[in-house]
């Protein structure tokens, strides 16, 4: 089975604050994403990876960096905490072959609430 | 990507089967069909995708019509743990398919 996990469930940060968030994947997948939800909004792609060190913007990447410094681990970075911030954030990872990028599996989210 | 179209809601009897439609009337030649569920406050849960065949693991099973312009999904046996949002999303396999877009989907209601 897939295991994509997320260093936490619940957040609480002060607006300002710098934030990691972290998601691990144990399945050797190529391409990792961060997304965040809100309602009425669905799925907004912030980044995603496409291998070690490679990144590239979503839809909303503004106030938002990444890491990937690990195949296994891609991180998300709120440089500087805004309200409008919170939000449920989701990562996903998939694998990379020559017909494409396959299926995305998700972690659990972590929900940010940033005060 | 193809635009899909779900019901906002459905009710089942625990036990009974769910059958949970979707059109895709743009879908393209290569574009498969993906059906994931989010269980409240979590993250979405992959269930199954296919391209024209009807596909079937051991949580669901996917029926997608001759012409390609809507399938079913079918919970065979539903439970009140299958109480989520459905939701029924067209990609395709190369270029720019790496993101998924997720409409409203389906909250389908399992009842005791």
């Amino acid at each position: 089975d897939v295991k994509v996990t997320q260093s936490s469930r619940y957040l609480v940060k002060r607006t300002g604050e710098k934030v990691f968030l972290e998601c691990v994947q144990d399945m050797d997948h190529e391409n990792m994403f961060w997304y965040r939800q809100d309602p009425g909004l669905g799925l907004r792609l912030i980044y995603f990876s496409y291998d070690v060190k490679m990144k590239e913007k979503g839809d909303i990447p503004e106030g938002y960096s990444v890491s990937r410094e690990k195949k296994e681990r891609f991180s998300l970075i709120l440089e500087s905490a805004s309200t409008n911030q919170t939000s449920m954030y989701l990562c996903a990872s998939s694998l990379q072959t020559q017909r494409g990028a396959k299926t995305q599996y998700f972690g659990p989210g972590t929900r940010l609430l940033v005060l | 990507d193809a635009k899909t179209t779900q019901p906002t809601s459905m009710d089942c009897a625990e036990g009974r089967a769910a059958n949970l439609p979707c059109n895709h009337s743009t879908i393209s030649g290569n574009e498969y069909v993906y059906w994931y569920r989010q269980i409240h406050s979590q993250g979405p849960q992959y269930i199954i995708h296919g391209l024209k065949n009807n596909e079937t693991n051991e949580m669901a099973s996917l029926i997608i019509t001759e012409d390609r312009k809507s399938s079913t999904l079918i919970l065979p046996h539903a439970t009140l743990r299958d109480t989520a949002v459905y939701y029924c999303i067209v990609r395709g396999s190369g270029g720019s398919n790496y993101k998924l877009t997720f409409g409203k989907g389906t909250l389908l209601t399992v009842n005791p």
